[in-house]
């Protein structure tokens, strides 16, 4: 069964350091997302893709995260620089597209990062 | 503004027992809404939705407009109920706002 892929699983960084967070999405699935779940939350969406643009970034702190799905594929997550509080597991998740809406989203197992 | 709410942090009950893990939520338009359930050392996964109307796992949750509510019930739990699940809804922009989870105990 296809899965949503995420590398790595751990990361443990200084703060003022620049981290980045790579994720496959399950094939053919148009719609990509980038959620942040702080320890005791849910998790909150930071952007959303559908195929190679960026259809909803208005929780993502632009000055210091940047995330990028140059060919409509796998998708890169990066922060410059870290602080303390960037704190989180990182999920992507994955959903294709049906009835003209995104279906069902499938999440992959999440980045832990630890700022020091 | 959507929200949803989830008023037990944690919830624990006796194998065999009934469970209810609450949710409600706020939203202005027709509200589509699903609950995740994240096993331990598992990824978050889509336990049912509301739209389908189907039982997973012997779990139901019934849509009140009226209570702006989507319970989640089982009339007898087990021990791998155990877990955290997280109530959600889809927005109109696709978006999925998540409550802050509850965790379920089921002891022997």
């Amino acid at each position: 069964e296809a899965e949503v892929a995420q590398s790595p699983r751990y990361k443990i960084t200084e703060k003022s350091q620049a981290v980045a967070f790579w994720c496959d999405p399950i094939s053919g699935h148009a719609t990509l997302y980038w959620y942040r779940q702080i320890l005791g939350q849910g998790p909150e969406l930071l952007v959303q893709f559908q195929d190679e643009s960026v259809v909803d970034d208005s929780q993502l702190p632009k000055d210091r995260f940047s995330a990028e799905r140059l060919k409509g594929v796998d998708s890169t997550l990066k922060i410059q620089p870290a602080e303390l509080g960037d704190s989180a597991m990182y999920l992507c998740a994955s959903s294709s597209t049906r009835g003209g809406r995104a279906d069902t989203q499938y999440f992959g197992p999440g980045t832990r990062l630890t700022v020091l | 503004a959507q929200r949803v709410t989830q008023p037990e942090k944690l919830l624990s009950v006796f194998k065999g027992a009934p469970v209810e893990l609450k949710c409600n939520y706020s939203y202005s338009g027709s509200p589509e809404l699903f609950w995740y359930v994240q096993y331990s050392r598992q990824r978050l996964q889509l336990l049912l939705r509301h739209i389908s109307r189907e039982s997973i796992k012997g779990f139901t949750a019934d849509l009140n407009k009226g209570e702006t509510s989507f319970h989640l019930k089982k009339p007898f739990a087990q021990e791998e109920d155990s877990a955290m699940y997280y109530c959600a809804l889809l927005s109109g922009s696709e978006k999925l706002v998540f409550g802050k989870g509850t965790k379920l105990t089921v002891n022997p």
